[in-house]
């Protein structure tokens, strides 16, 4: 899954908690994306950050938050807001200036809600 | 608007048959398009991609795809399947200019299956 890490693999929460997911890269990439999927559902845009200090909202943003403190770190919390967290989650990130390069992935965060 | 369609949910083949999985897209501009493959519990793993150039791509695994600008599609092929290529696969595509060059946009996903 180059060079993106995301921790934990399993994360079980209960309802009304505040939970945050890891997303670590060592490549060097400006731009970081969090991504929601669900079964047949493909994947969906949460947040995403094209730099540090930077984000905007994607296409699902509402009960989650982000922060972009460091070029290498783009944790994601998921809030009690959030009314149907259990998903798969996924990192990824692309270099900037090339439009035309693919993103990395890392290799996913399954949320459960107990 | 940007978006893609994966008109089939799940694609049986016999191992050793040809694959085809198919994309079309809509995007303004010139499109960026990918293929990405998912084994269960795993991150994306990139296949191939189409810039411009020659119309057929090759990529990973014996993969190719063919980009069809009449038809906006492009359609994931391989001539004869493994039963290892079974596996959710996921078309993206991204416009070529714009302020948010990075972002993609994916299809729903195929779950392909090749049986033995």
């Amino acid at each position: 899954d180059g060079g993106i890490t995301q921790s934990p693999k399993y994360l079980f929460r209960k309802e009304g908690q505040n939970v945050t997911l890891s997303c670590e890269q060592n490549l060097n990439h400006d731009a970081m994306y969090w991504y929601r999927q669900d079964p047949g559902q493909g994947l969906r845009l949460i947040y995403y950050s094209q730099i540090v200090n930077d984000f905007q909202k994607g296409d699902i943003a509402e009960g989650y938050s982000v922060s972009r403190e460091k070029k290498e770190s783009f944790p994601l919390t998921v809030t009690s807001a959030q009314k149907n967290p259990t998903a798969f989650y996924l990192c990824a990130s692309i270099g900037t200036g090339e439009a035309y390069n693919e993103q990395f992935f890392g290799p996913g965060t399954r949320l459960t809600v107990l | 608007a940007q978006s893609v369609a994966q008109p089939e949910d799940q694609v049986n083949v016999a191992e050793g048959n040809p694959l085809t999985v198919k994309c079309t897209y809509s995007v303004s501009g010139n499109p960026y398009l990918f293929w990405y493959v998912q084994y269960p519990n795993r991150g994306l793993q990139f296949l191939l991609k189409y810039i411009t150039g020659d119309n057929l791509v090759k990529g990973s695994y014996g993969f190719e795809a063919e980009f069809n600008k009449s038809q906006t599609s492009f359609h994931l092929k391989k001539p004869s399947a493994l039963v290892s290529d079974s596996a959710l696969y996921f078309c993206a595509v991204r416009r070529d200019r714009g302020s948010t060059l990075g972002r993609l946009y994916f299809g729903r996903g195929t779950q392909l299956t090749v049986w033995p």
